[in-house]
């Protein structure tokens, strides 16, 4: 069983601050990472891909990976009311195109 | 524009009922997946299939199954709808193993068995 785990609860931000999420991984060999925001009654969307270890920026948000201590992370800088969502972390495991998903972080934005 | 379509979006049946999701994408993936989602499990894969005629079961397979005859559809079918599946279902399509591994989700599904 590939584990994913994401173990904070929600995540309050004041509009315009930095909202930071974590995420763990059990399978050592993985090598593509993923970030998926999910508004509520709605499909998970595609923000973030990261394969390499250090920090890829796109927008406001930022992926960082690190292999060696198997955790990937999203920063969203200059949080606004609209990035108040459900976060799932995702990790492909065996190489193979599948994807095992932790549970989510709610993050609310508050104006 | 290309995109992955569910069918019906809601849906309530009884308990005992066959009951089949529709899954079409114009993307031209390989790759097709079916998940489950539920509060306190997040999304679950049900099944999966890399191509026209292939098939495998995911983590969840257990009463559910499908079918590839063609690259745009993956249609999932309940055999005998289950009060424990009771869910929100969600298709999502990647490119090729060869290709982009970015999985592309459908709007969901969301099915209520009495």
């Amino acid at each position: 069983q590939k584990e994913v785990e994401q173990n904070s609860g929600p995540l309050s931000v004041p509009e315009g601050a930095i909202a930071s999420l974590n995420c763990t991984y059990s399978d050592r060999v993985s090598q593509s990472f993923f970030w998926y925001r999910q508004y509520s009654g709605k499909s998970p969307e595609l923000i973030m891909s990261i394969y390499s270890n250090g920090d890829k920026e796109d927008g406001r948000f930022t992926a960082q990976l690190n292999k060696a201590s198997q955790y990937v992370s999203l920063l969203i800088r200059d949080s606004q009311p609209s990035d108040s969502a459900t976060y799932l972390c995702a990790v492909e495991y065996y190489g193979n195109n599948r994807l095992a998903f932790g549970k989510g972080n709610q993050v609310v934005v508050i104006p | 524009d290309a995109e992955i379509t569910q069918s019906p979006r809601h849906k309530i049946t009884e308990t005992g009922r066959q009951v089949t999701l529709a899954c079409h994408q114009t993307w031209n993936h390989n790759n097709m997946f079916w998940y489950r989602q539920d509060l306190g499990h997040g999304l679950r894969l049900i099944h999966y299939s890399y191509g026209v005629q292939d098939t495998n079961k995911g983590e969840v397979s257990d009463g559910y199954s499908v079918s590839r005859s063609n690259t745009e559809d993956l249609p999932l079918t309940l055999e005998s709808a289950a009060s424990s599946q009771t869910s929100v279902y969600f298709c999502a399509s990647s490119e090729s193993p060869s290709g982009s591994n970015e999985q592309f989700f459908g709007p969901g599904t969301r099915l209520t068995v009495l």
